[in-house]
């Protein structure tokens, strides 16, 4: 299995709603990735875990709260959120092992979008 | 000045022609190097993936990699309709800070059959 899976593929919640996107890799990667994209720009990196503890957390506002609850599975957790919000958010794996590669997979995305 | 600088485009092409998509970057200490391809309304897909100096050949795409002159290079031959998509360049820099990779702004290519 090569692929990152990501559910759902599409989500509309309202500023006051709370949900989690969902994303799971079966590569046995040990680094897992959390990007926002806006449309034409490329992704922005969000978050980090190596070995399922968080590694980075790039300054992100706290209404999206990671979780990682093995090494397969990365949740990002949404509240409160703001229509700037909406963008497509992209979750990614890399082995992640010490000296090896560092190529980041990506999953298909889930497009947010917040009214 | 970006730490990595791509240009955007839109480049169009005609099918069956070379296409030269490229990037610079600004900082020396960077040692991995990628190009991911995205269709649009999809995630990135990597495509070439390079260590430090040289050059990677996989089917229709060559990337080269100097580091003397910071710049990095991703050919396409014969190129076809289906390459239509955005193609972007990311770096990263050597452990333990190898998970924080930087991207290009992405270049938006077109082949035209």
């Amino acid at each position: 299995d090569t692929e990152v899976t990501q559910t759902p593929k599409h989500l509309v919640m309202g500023m006051t709603n709370k949900k989690s996107l969902k994303c799971e890799q079966h590569m046995g990667h040990r680094a897992m990735y959390w990007y926002k994209q806006k449309a034409k720009k490329p992704p922005e990196l969000m978050f980090v875990y190596s070995y399922e503890k968080l590694s980075i957390n790039e300054s992100v506002p706290s209404r999206f709260s990671p979780e990682c609850p093995n090494s397969s599975l990365l949740n990002l957790h949404l509240h409160a959120l703001q229509p700037e919000d909406s963008a497509l958010y992209l979750c990614a794996s890399s082995p992640g092992l010490a000296g090896g590669g560092n190529e980041q997979f990506f999953g298909p995305g889930t497009r947010l979008t917040v009214l | 000045q970006k730490e990595v600088e791509q240009d955007p485009g839109p480049l169009s092409v005609p099918e069956g022609a070379i296409v030269s998509l490229n990037c610079t970057y600004s900082n020396s200490a960077f040692q991995y190097f990628m190009w991911y391809r995205q269709y649009s309304r999809k995630g990135p897909e990597l495509l070439m993936y390079t260590y430090s100096s040289g050059n990677k050949e996989d089917g229709r795409f060559t990337a080269q990699v100097d580091k003397s002159s910071k710049y990095i290079s991703l050919f396409i031959r014969d190129s076809q309709p289906s390459d239509s998509a955005t193609y972007l360049c990311a770096m990263a820099l050597p452990q333990p800070s190898n998970n924080d990779m930087r991207f290009g702004a992405g270049t938006r290519l077109t082949v035209k059959p």
